[in-house]
């Protein structure tokens, strides 16, 4: 099956700091990625689709520019915090699909703001 | 837009009980839907999927029949494990549209 990958699993930084978390389709291409957040005990909410070699298009709410998103290959996407404070600790996960509608998801990363 | 709404949590059974997590939907169209699992400090492990009405998906002894008259999707397995442990989200995705999901239901399956 379809695998995706994520790094790191896990993040520990301090505020202030920008933190880059990539996204990985190991064995597809992946035309369309999703940036998804959850906070403990809560459903992923949707931050941002991107598709490659295009802006990504971000969900109400979210600051495109605290949340850097770049889908620069097909099996590639970076998700970048900038200027992480306290507030942005939380389980990042990603998603890849190569055709609608199914979407595979990474293992998340764990980003801890001190 | 769509949505879609799931039984709330947290559920507890014994071991070799029956689980239901129900799941109810509002889209426009013909989505597909979907149960995933997450365990403990993971992220989102496809469980089954359903593309079409009347379609049943089945994975591990789970399974779940897209139900278009009832907009529903519930998921149900007969004998429930300890290692069933975990929190289970019911999603919908329509065609290019992103997924949408529930707010997930946590499942504690004790010995």
């Amino acid at each position: 099956g379809a695998v995706v990958s994520q790094h790191p699993s896990w993040v520990i930084c301090k505020s202030g700091t920008s933190v880059k978390i990539e996204c990985r389709s190991l064995d597809f291409q992946a035309t369309t990625m999703f940036w998804y957040r959850q906070f403990p005990k809560q459903s992923l909410m949707l931050m941002a689709t991107s598709n490659e070699g295009s802006k990504a298009t971000y969900e109400q709410g979210v600051e495109k520019d605290k949340f850097l998103i770049n889908h620069a290959s097909l099996t590639l996407s970076t998700l970048t915090v900038t200027s992480a404070h306290p507030e942005d600790s939380s389980f990042y996960i990603c998603s890849a699909r190569d055709r609608p509608p199914e979407q595979f998801f990474g293992p998340g990363t764990r980003l801890t703001v001190l | 837009g769509n949505s879609v709404t799931q039984m709330e949590g947290p559920v507890t059974l014994s071991e070799e009980a029956f689980l239901t997590i129900n799941c109810t939907y509002t889209a426009t169209g013909y989505p597909s839907l979907f149960w995933y699992v997450q365990y403990p400090g993971e992220g989102l492990q496809l469980l089954l999927k359903a593309t079409k009405a009347d379609d049943k998906g089945s994975n591990k002894g789970f399974e779940a029949t897209y139900r278009k008259e009832t907009t529903s999707f519930h998921l149900e397995k007969g004998s429930v494990q300890v290692s069933d442990s975990a929190v289970y989200f019911c999603a919908l995705s329509s065609n290019n549209n992103d997924m949408r999901f529930g707010a997930g239901t946590r499942l504690t399956v004790k010995p």
